[in-house]
């Protein structure tokens, strides 16, 4: 099982321009959720994907929008980047209505310059 | 809305000496689930212990217990016997208990740097 995966593991964009990026989520899980970390912080709930649409929603702005796809796997994309979204994109991977565990993924480190 | 603080930005222990991290948080649910997570230079997030609010009985996972008060809402883990292997950053961590199909969403406190010296 190859747990969560996430790509890519580092990008810089710059100012202005838009990213994508991806996430697996672990064998067997059916929802997705996004956090972000920024350096020295915790992570902050962006947003949750099951049934390949978005169920729950932190306070992100709309340049923040995903994607869930029928095999579970999910995108992140943002819009005109901004310096203050350099951070750790993390992605948790779960199996809804059950009270178990989320697995994360080592994340992908965007630097926006 | 429930938060989650962790107080301590940074703490040091000895090698094979005990530490206690410790965090609080607010609620207004009765029932919820509580995490201690570790997050090593390698970035992903590892699951340390969970709680369940509804069980008096404290956690416990071979050198990690926590502490569980919940009229203080207060949730501390202790680890004993350090090793170099456990420093990393430590969150705790709030989730609703999932219902309906729901899929519940973590809330993080700042984190705990813990370094652990030979």
């Amino acid at each position: 099982d190859a747990g969560v995966t996430q790509s890519p593991t580092h990008l810089i964009k710059t100012r202005g321009q838009q990213v994508t990026l991806r996430c697996s989520p672990k064998s067997g899980h059916d929802t997705v959720s996004w956090y972000q970390q920024a350096l020295g912080q915790g992570p902050q709930f962006i947003f949750q994907y099951y049934e390949e649409e978005e169920r729950q929603r932190g306070n992100f702005p709309d340049r923040f929008s995903g994607h869930q796809f029928p095999n579970y796997s999910s995108e992140l994309n943002v819009n005109a980047l901004l310096l203050g979204d350099s951070a750790l994109y993390l992605c948790a991977s779960s199996l809804r209505g059950l009270n178990t565990e989320a697995f994360f993924g080592q994340g992908t480190r965007l630097t926006v310059v | 809305a429930q938060t989650v603080t962790q107080s301590q930005p940074e703490m040091s222990v000895q090698e094979a000496e005990t530490v206690t991290l410790s965090c609080t948080y607010d609620t207004s649910e009765s029932d919820y689930y509580l995490f201690w997570y570790k997050q090593p230079p390698s970035r992903q997030m590892i699951l340390v212990i969970r709680q369940e609010a509804y069980k008096q009985q404290n956690a416990t996972e071979n050198r990690f217990s926590v502490n569980f008060q919940k009229a203080a809402k207060s949730f501390s883990l202790k680890i004993s016997d350090s090793q170099l292997g456990d420093a990393a950053m430590y969150f705790c961590a709030y989730r609703t208990i999932l219902i309906y199909n729901q899929g519940g969403k973590l809330i993080f406190g700042q984190g705990t740097e813990l370094s652990v010296k030979p």
